[in-house]
């Protein structure tokens, strides 16, 4: 079967860094996803990884290893406001999307 | 704002009511999908239109029925459900589907509660 993991919760502290990794085992792969979440609201679209290595985006950084089916989203200046659940999802070999349960990202003073 | 408009935000029904959800995306897409988000799960997606047309059916139970009357709206019928379909409901859309590289845009969901 498909799978997609991540850590259920974590807690980091406003100013610091935090990585928010992802293991995938599905069929084929055609990308990955990362979306945020807050709490009662839409989930918005982080980033997307289709070649190994770290893209960078301000704050946010996402990095993909497809030989260890691997990635994670880093980040860094923690604001309370970054409090949120993040999601990653596997575009597999049939194009389609193949989600995980989320992190539930806690952000404390 | 996100571009997809998603009515009620919060519904409660029994399980003999009959309700919709509606959904409409002011961003010009082509694809139109419905997802189910329950605590601490994967979203499933349940229904994908194209241009209208429904392409994708996850063995839904019946007792869900989508409507998508044109590319901008998106409905989801609902009658005689059970407890555990209690969740978050969550519309996106995109300019198309199967494509690798699409991102969704997704509304704010309706919280439903069956009782």
């Amino acid at each position: 079967g498909q799978n997609i993991d991540q850590p259920t919760e974590m807690t980091a502290t406003e100013g610091a860094i935090v990585q928010i990794n992802c293991t995938y085992q599905t069929s084929g792969f055609n990308g990955l996803f990362w979306y945020q979440q807050h709490a009662g609201e839409a989930p918005t679209f982080l980033s997307y990884n289709v070649l190994d290595g770290l893209e960078e985006k301000g704050r946010f950084s996402s990095f993909l290893s497809r030989s260890k089916g691997y990635s994670y989203l880093l980040l860094k200046e923690l604001q309370m406001k970054d409090s949120a659940s993040y999601l990653c999802a596997v575009v597999d070999s049939n194009y389609q999307l193949i989600w995980g349960a989320g992190t539930k990202l806690i952000i404390k003073p | 704002e996100t571009g997809v408009t998603q009515t009620p935000r919060h519904l409660v029904m029994g399980m003999t009511n009959k309700k919709s959800l509606k959904c409409e995306q002011h961003l010009g897409h082509n694809a139109m999908y419905w997802y189910k988000q329950s605590a601490k799960k994967p979203l499933e997606l349940m229904f994908v239109y194209n241009f209208k047309e429904q392409t994708e059916n996850n063995s839904v139970p019946s007792r869900f029925s989508p409507e998508c009357p044109n590319s901008s709206h998106l409905f989801l019928h609902l009658h005689t459900l059970q407890p555990e379909d209690s969740a978050l409901y969550l519309c996106a859309s995109s300019q198309d589907p199967g494509q690798g590289s699409e991102k969704l845009f997704f509304g704010s969901g309706t919280q439903l509660s069956v009782l």
